[in-house]
């Protein structure tokens, strides 16, 4: 079975904080997505990763940035933590069209 | 903007009837089309996925998919009250490997 698994299921930090979301993935897949999710909005695209190094930017990239080091770790960087983005956190790894998702960091910036 | 629409309900059936999702997508060009299940709290969970116009089972579970009219479906037999969660209608506007547009979901409630 394809395992995501994202470092913490609940987070709660201070306006201005740094904060640091790992994402890994154990199936050697290419493709690596965060995404946030709230309510009324559904799922929206922060970035997306093809290969190891390779970065692109989503739906609302605007106060995050990512970094892929290894092929099987995706790291979300909030540069400067803001209470609008209080939100759940959902990674997601694909291969052949598939996305399986890690089981979600609810962060909430206080 | 690639847009997928679904209805965000709630739906409610009873239990041991046929539950219809919907959901629309705006890129003529998507390539293949998925159905996610998310219960309360918890993160989504594929239930199917097509690829070809037409339908195609998978136990109680039926994905229809019309690529004319842009338009995607998931019927649920014999609804169990286990059932009720959100459906997220998930699209893949750029074909193999790329990058997922997901529907807002539709809540789901079977009642007993």
């Amino acid at each position: 079975d394809v395992k995501v698994t994202q470092s913490s299921r609940y987070l709660v930090k201070r306006t201005g904080e740094k904060v640091f979301l790992e994402c890994v993935q154990d199936m050697d897949h290419e493709n690596m997505f965060w995404y946030r999710q709230d309510p009324g909005l559904g799922l929206r695209l922060i970035y997306f990763s093809y290969d190891v190094k390779m970065k692109e930017k989503g739906d609302i990239p605007e106060g995050y940035s990512v970094s892929r080091e290894k092929k099987e770790r995706f790291s979300l960087i909030l540069e400067s933590a803001s209470t609008n983005q209080t939100s759940m956190y959902l990674c997601a790894s694909s291969f052949n069209s598939e996305a399986f998702f890690g089981q979600g960091t609810r962060l909430t910036v206080v | 903007q690639k847009e997928v629409e679904q209805n965000s309900g709630p739906l409610s059936v009873p239990e041991g009837a046929i539950a219809s999702l919907n959901c629309t997508y705006s890129d003529r060009g998507s390539q293949s089309f998925f159905w996610y299940r998310q219960y309360s709290g918890k993160s989504p969970e594929l239930i199917m996925f097509i690829y070809s116009n037409g339908d195609k089972e998978d136990g109680r579970f039926t994905a229809q998919l019309n690529k004319a009219s842009q338009y995607v479906s998931l019927l649920i037999r014999d609804s169990q009250p286990s059932d009720s969660a959100t459906y997220l209608c998930a699209v893949n506007p750029w074909g193999y490997g790329q990058n997922f547009v997901f529907g807002p979901g539709t809540r789901l409630s079977v009642l007993p």
